[in-house]
């Protein structure tokens, strides 16, 4: 199962809109609506912040949302603080009852 | 509060064993799946396995299949990973992560536990 496709790196300024996308195929994204989008700041613990593509759980800030268009899941942070600097990794369900990682997106507010 | 504790890492020699192990607390263990995750050094998040709530289930990525076994005891609120044939390449640190519910994210993190193989 290879990792899912990110692009290594995203930088916005503040209050800013960036958007990460997140690559896959028909085999996990594409086909399962079981994607989940990750923030890990440096050292520290991952932190879940969309499941099933578009759920954010609660204590999450509304500045962050999901959606999907084919094999590509998307993450959305609106309004761009500087504690959002970190690393970003989406996760997908596959055809194998398995998950998988993606890449991971390295977000840095100028 | 949900709390997941693991513990068992070390430095260990390629072709050797070990046996990691999660404490949790503050939820009902009994009703969610658990995951193991890894990420080495300077490196990105690999998943390694799952299992069911009862146990029963349990799934593996590729690269650790038939060298890892993940297991659960309900009955003491612990899941544990046991690897076998150690490589280099196995030097990460572990986490033990929670379901939201089946299928899905992952809502809940351990620090982690660092296992190196080294020789």
């Amino acid at each position: 199962q290879s990792a899912l496709t990110q692009t290594a790196s995203v930088s916005g300024y503040p209050e800013q809109s960036i958007t990460i996308s997140c690559t896959g195929t028909s085999s996990d994204v594409g086909t399962y609506n079981y994607v989940s989008w990750y923030q890990q700041p440096p050292g520290k613990v991952p932190k879940l912040l969309i499941y099933d593509v578009t759920i954010r759980p609660s204590g999450v800030s509304n500045r962050f949302s999901g959606s999907k268009s084919g094999n590509t899941a998307s993450l959305t942070i609106s309004g761009l603080q500087p504690e959002d600097e970190g690393d970003y990794y989406c996760c997908s369900y596959t055809n194998s009852a398995t998950r998988v990682f993606g890449t991971g997106t390295a977000v840095t507010v100028l | 509060q949900v709390q997941l504790v693991e513990s068992g890492g070390g430095v260990v020699q390629p072709g050797t064993s070990l046996r990691l192990s999660c404490a949790a607390s503050g939820f009902t263990f009994s009703s969610f799946a658990m995951h193991w995750v890894r990420q080495a050094p300077g490196k990105g998040l690999e998943w390694v396995a799952v299992i069911s709530s009862d146990g029963n289930n349990k799934y593996y990525a590729d690269s650790v299949k038939g060298r890892f076994f993940i297991s659960r005891d309900n009955s003491k609120n612990t899941l544990y990973l046991r690897m076998n044939n150690l490589t280099l390449d196995d030097t990460a640190v572990y986490s033990c992560a929670k379901d939201v519910r089946s299928l899905t994210g992952m809502d809940h993190w351990g620090q982690g536990t660092l296992v190196t193989v080294s020789s």
